[in-house]
């Protein structure tokens, strides 16, 4: 299984709302990351767990709320988001540091702020 | 801070023909790894070919090459014999030696078309 699993694949919300994105992966990968990508942009990073632990926040706004329950599951809570937050939403896993092994991604998860 | 360009925002290649994508980096380091990512529109980002900077040696995965220059810190892919499926966006990724690997930087990428 190489897969990495993202739900829900679209999700359109209010500015008010509250929602979460969630990521699987079964590959006992110990790294999870989440990027943004806006239209005809690469991705950007925005967050990297390692070990369950958040390594790396990349000045992402507090709106955006990331937490790893386990080495299997990523999450990403959003709250108030603004209609600029519109993007596609990618997770990925990987092994963990060092080596050439690459990261895997998932399908991504496509967010509309109304 | 490393930076990665793509030089060609759109590419388009005839079914069967070779087709060349650019890119260039900058680093201060000397060890490091690049990748050449492919985005269908499926929107998975789906790895291609990788290089280690110490290896000398350009990789090759089938139909698809790079030719790496360190010293003009250039990592070009050549795609052979194209198939109408390699049409996508691609985008090339540099991360540092050591790092988690998933903490890529990627260039802007180049939408490769391909006419049957």
């Amino acid at each position: 299984d190489t897969e990495v699993t993202q739900t829900p694949k679209h999700l359109v919300m209010g500015m008010t709302n509250k929602k979460s994105l969630k990521c699987e992966q079964h590959m006992g990968h110990r790294a999870m990351y989440w990027y943004k990508q806006k239209a005809k942009k690469p991705p950007e990073l925005m967050f990297v767990y390692s070990y369950e632990k958040l390594s790396i926040n990349e000045s992402v706004p507090s709106r955006f709320s990331p937490e790893c329950p386990n080495s299997s599951l990523l999450n990403l809570h959003l709250h108030a988001l603004q209609p600029e937050d519109s993007a596609l939403y990618l997770c990925a896993s990987s092994p963990g540091r060092g080596g050439v092994t690459e990261a895997f991604f998932g399908q991504g998860t496509r967010l509309t702020v109304v | 801070a490393q930076t990665v360009t793509q030089s060609q925002p759109e590419m388009s290649v005839q079914e069967a023909e070779t087709v060349t994508l650019s890119c260039t980096y900058d680093t201060s380091e000397s060890d490091y790894y690049l990748f050449w990512y492919k985005q269908p529109p499926s929107r998975q980002m789906i790895l291609v070919i990788r290089q280690e900077a110490y290896k000398q040696q350009n990789a090759t995965e089938n139909r698809f090459s790079v030719n790496f220059q360190k010293a003009a810190k250039s990592f070009s892919l050549k795609i052979s014999d194209s198939q109408l499926g390699d049409a996508a966006m691609y985008f090339c990724a540099y991360r540092n030696y050591g790092g988690s690997q998933g903490n890529l930087i990627f260039g802007k990428g180049t939408k490769l078309s391909v006419k049957p």
